[in-house]
């Protein structure tokens, strides 16, 4: 069945330092990809968003990576802050259903100070 | 602040009740979807509701139903509720219905079943 699979459920870095998470999708037909941020309590947060045609797209500090041969995406933040903690998910647009997402599980990122 | 916005913030019944969530979507956003978020399965995508129309469908269970009004708000109802029921349940709207595109999701309603 479809899924989206991330590599580490959690992630821990140095202030300052760049992130980067990784996530893997098995539905070919996808084509559409999406991060989102989610802080305790909160509902999911758009971070960035990339489309099959594309293989790099860059937001404020923010760069999301897609290797549609190995079916792999990644998000990059540079100059990771605390307020940069949260969990994020990537989430997979197969692209005929609707405007249906398939999210995968998470990566829980801690920023020490 | 997303805009979009979710009542009540938090649910607790009883099982075999029926609860109601109510979601008002973005203005401006003629597409509805909702989410369900637990610990052992993540955001599942439950259905779609486009313009009043339903979209597309998820691992929906027959014990719950949605409808999107005139006014675009929507409404999930949860019947004959069970102790697994119990989770987050989220609503998220976008512009369009027809192809994937960023959807902007409320704080959601947590439903505990005791």
């Amino acid at each position: 069945g479809e899924s989206v699979g991330l590599h580490l459920p959690t992630l821990s870095v140095q202030e300052g330092d760049n992130s980067i998470i990784n996530c893997a999708y098995s539905n070919s037909a996808s084509d559409y990809f999406i991060w989102y941020k989610q802080e305790s309590g909160k509902g999911p947060q758009f971070i960035i968003d990339i489309r099959s045609n594309m293989d790099k797209r860059q937001g404020q500090r923010v760069t999301v990576l897609l290797n549609k041969t190995v079916k792999h995406l990644s998000l990059q933040i540079a100059a990771t802050q605390p307020g940069d903690s949260a969990v994020y998910f990537c989430a997979d647009g197969p692209g005929n259903q609707g405007g249906k997402l398939i999210f995968g599980q998470g990566t829980e990122l801690s920023v020490k100070p | 602040d997303s805009g979009v916005t979710q009542t009540p913030k938090h649910l607790i019944t009883a099982t075999g009740q029926r609860v109601t969530l109510r979601c008002s979507p973005r203005s401006g956003d003629l597409s509805v979807y909702w989410y369900q978020q637990s610990l052992d399965q993540g955001l599942q995508f439950l259905i779609q509701y486009y313009n009043g129309e339903e979209r597309a469908k998820g691992n929906i269970l027959e014990r719950f139903s949605a409808q999107q009004f005139p006014d675009l708000h929507s409404e999930l109802n949860l019947s004959s509720l069970e102790l697994g029921d119990s989770a987050l349940y989220f609503c998220a709207s976008s512009v369009a219905g027809d192809r994937a595109q960023p959807q902007h999701f409320g704080d959601g309603t947590r439903l505990s079943i005791l």
